[in-house]
């Protein structure tokens, strides 16, 4: 199985400073389609997770372009421009490329210093 | 835009089991792959299989192989899942989420059910 290692687990965040949260794999997610299967969501408190980056670099729809996803093959990162007291909250990796999908990362927490 | 409404907490002994519901509205139902994630407390996303309505077919992951059964009902909408066996660490929040079919990116989530395992 994909073994998804995320850093750091707690992230405290002035707001209008950026932030950035890594996620790396145990294999390359790069497929042959030159896609990389790697998505990115957000559980804020009390709520349920939403998708916020898919296929490593495409926000969801209504995603604010503060929310930015790089990297290739094992990889990436997910940037978060000028943090709003909004956007804390539980931020998860998760590999999309095989069965089982089972592999998400362990959450980074994101708070507002 | 698809609309994810679970059923509602559910309280059960060890030993026993439980079944949630997972309705979907407001896109086609067909179209997608519904699968079941769990949230222990304070934990991270586990996901736990999901199924193919459409086609019917399934995937489970080996750790709950054999004590969960996801199921569908395309003339409602509803995708069910039941866990058997149920221990105290199986206490959680469940989620359904659907992905487009071929895809496991989960673009829509449920409200999540709590089902709390207590003697």
């Amino acid at each position: 199985d994909i073994v998804m290692t995320q850093s750091p687990l707690s992230l405290p965040v002035t707001p209008g400073e950026s932030a950035s949260i890594s996620c790396r794999s145990s294999q390359s997610l790069l497929h042959s389609n030159g896609y990389n299967y790697l998505d990115w969501y957000l559980q804020k408190p009390g709520q349920s997770p939403q998708l916020l980056i898919y296929l490593g670099s495409y926000r969801a729809f209504g995603v604010p372009d503060r929310f930015s996803g790089s990297g290739s093959g094992t990889d990436f990162t997910l940037k978060i421009s000028r943090v709003e007291a909004e956007d804390v909250g539980l931020y998860f990796c998760m590999q999309a490329l095989e069965i089982p999908p089972d592999t998400f990362g362990q959450g980074t927490k994101l708070e507002i210093k | 835009q698809v609309h994810l409404v679970q059923s509602g907490p559910e309280v059960k002994k060890p030993g026993s089991s439980v079944k949630v519901s997972c309705q979907a509205s407001g896109g086609t139902f067909s179209s997608y792959a519904v699968s079941w994630v769990r949230q222990a407390p304070g934990q991270g996303l586990q996901w736990m299989g999901r199924i193919i309505p459409k086609l019917g077919t399934t995937n489970y992951t080996q750790r709950f192989q054999g004590r969960v059964t996801i199921t569908a009902a395309e003339s409602t909408s509803t995708v069910y899942m039941e866990l058997s066996g149920l221990g105290l660490d199986d206490t959680a929040v469940y989620y359904c989420a659907a992905a487009v079919a071929g895809t496991f990116t989960f673009d829509y989530w449920g409200q999540g059910t709590l089902v709390t395992v207590s003697s």
